[in-house]
Formats: C-alpha cells, sequence, structure tokens
C-alpha cells in the first residue's frame, strides 16, 4: 500500500531533550515536506526537500533541523524543543514539487 | 510571496443543499491550486487541482473547484452535500513564475453539515 508513515505518533517531552520524528514513504516520490498544524494558523510549512541531499526552509524553520540522506526518508529533528514547538506536525511526499502531496497521519508533540 | 486566503473560518450548510467554500490566493507569476481535506484524526487528503487548461477542475467525493483569474479566487463547490463531508477544509497554493517555491495553505474553512 502506497503511504507516508511517521513516528512517533505521540509524544510528551520535557524542554531542551532532543527529539527526532521519522517519515517514510514508499512511492519513490523525490519531494518531502514538514509542516506543523496549530488552531487558526492553518498549516505551516517548516522544511522542503526536492529530492536526496537537497532541503530548503519553508515558512517557520527555526528551532527544526531536518535531512534527506536517502529517498523514502525525510527526518525531522528538534535539538533543544521549546514549548512553542508543541503542535500537530505532518510530513508529505509528492512526486515532484508541482504535484499533489500525500501526507502521513500526524505526530502530536507535547513539549513541556 | 505566494499566499492564500479562506475568508471563512466556518461554514454551515443543510445537507442536500449545495455547498461553496471560498478561496482567493495571491502569486507574482501563475498559480497551482490545490483543494485538500481533513477529517478529524487524520492526514489530509488530496481533492483536486489546477495547474493549467479548463477553468473548471472536478475531483475526489463529488467536489468541484472553479479557476478565476480576474478574481483570484479558486472556490470549492459540491451541488449537494452530505453530512460525511462535515471535515476541515484547506486550500493551497504554489507560485510557479518564481522558481523554487514552497506551497503555502489557508488557514483553513471548517465545513457542517446538518441533517
Amino acid at each position: 500500500e502506497a503511504q507516508v508513515t511517521q513516528n512517533p505518533r505521540y509524544l510528551i517531552t520535557v524542554t531542551g531533550k532532543k527529539l527526532t520524528v521519522t517519515c517514510s514513504q514508499n512511492m519513490n516520490h523525490e519531494y518531502m515536506s514538514w509542516y506543523r498544524q496549530d488552531p487558526g494558523l492553518g498549516l505551516r510549512q517548516i522544511y522542503y526537500s526536492m529530492n536526496v541531499e537537497v532541503t530548503d526552509k519553508g515558512d517557520v524553520p527555526e528551532g527544526y533541523k531536518v535531512s534527506r540522506k536517502e529517498k523514502r526518508n525525510f527526518p525531522l529533528i528538534l535539538e533543544s524543543p521549546s514549548p512553542n514547538q508543541t503542535s500537530l506536525y505532518f510530513c508529505a511526499s509528492s512526486l515532484t514539487g508541482y504535484n499533489e502531496q500525500f501526507f502521513g497521519p500526524g505526530t502530536r508533540l507535547t513539549v513541556l | 510571496a505566494q499566499s492564500v486566503a479562506q475568508p471563512e473560518d466556518q461554514v454551515n450548510v443543510a445537507e442536500g443543499n449545495p455547498l461553496t467554500v471560498k478561496c482567493t490566493y495571491s502569486v507574482s507569476g501563475n498559480p497551482y491550486l490545490f483543494w485538500y481535506v481533513q477529517y478529524p484524526n487524520r492526514g489530509l487528503q488530496f481533492l483536486l487541482k489546477y495547474i493549467t487548461g479548463d477553468n473548471l477542475v472536478k475531483g475526489s467525493y463529488g467536489f468541484e473547484a472553479e479557476f478565476n483569474k480576474s478574481q483570484t479566487s479558486f472556490h470549492l463547490k459540491k451541488p449537494s452535500a452530505l453530512v460525511s463531508d462535515s471535515a476541515l477544509y484547506f486550500c493551497a497554493v504554489r507560485d510557479i513564475g518564481s522558481g523554487n517555491t514552497p506551497l503555502v495553505f489557508g488557514k483553513g474553512t471548517r465545513l457542517s453539515v446538518i441533517a
């Protein structure tokens, strides 16, 4: 089944404790992206990747890192999480940057 | 920079009535436009897109959208609403005239279809 998977689905952590949210797609898509969803703000893009080893900042990159060492994986790294990063995070992929995106199920992160 | 506006936070419609969810956009070049739907506790699902061609685009679940260049709008429509259409709807735009630009989403419109 074609899908985007994210892990973990739920995470509660404390300020400053480094964490990684994994994202993987099995559709051989070139384009991958991370978003955060906050009430009243819609979806905001954190980082995106047009292809392996190519990443670019989105609208809200501060406090986040990404890497794209292989096509299928696009992990999101929070080196020192803070409470304002409490949010619902979505990973997405598409064939290219101009095609419709397929979204993962989301990761709900709470930073205390 | 591109932007998209969904002027209504909430739209209520009776089952069987037509529905419209509004979206306007701003780009410097030509737009790629998308509609996505989010059901409770789920990720976003693609509904339809406009890239070029016919201004009326048909998508999943009986939805359609009309691209209007002069009004910079891309409203989502359905002739007869179902209770199961109740969800959060997002419009998104990408400016294809400005190099590598991200996909920008609106803030979402919550559609409530009442039986």
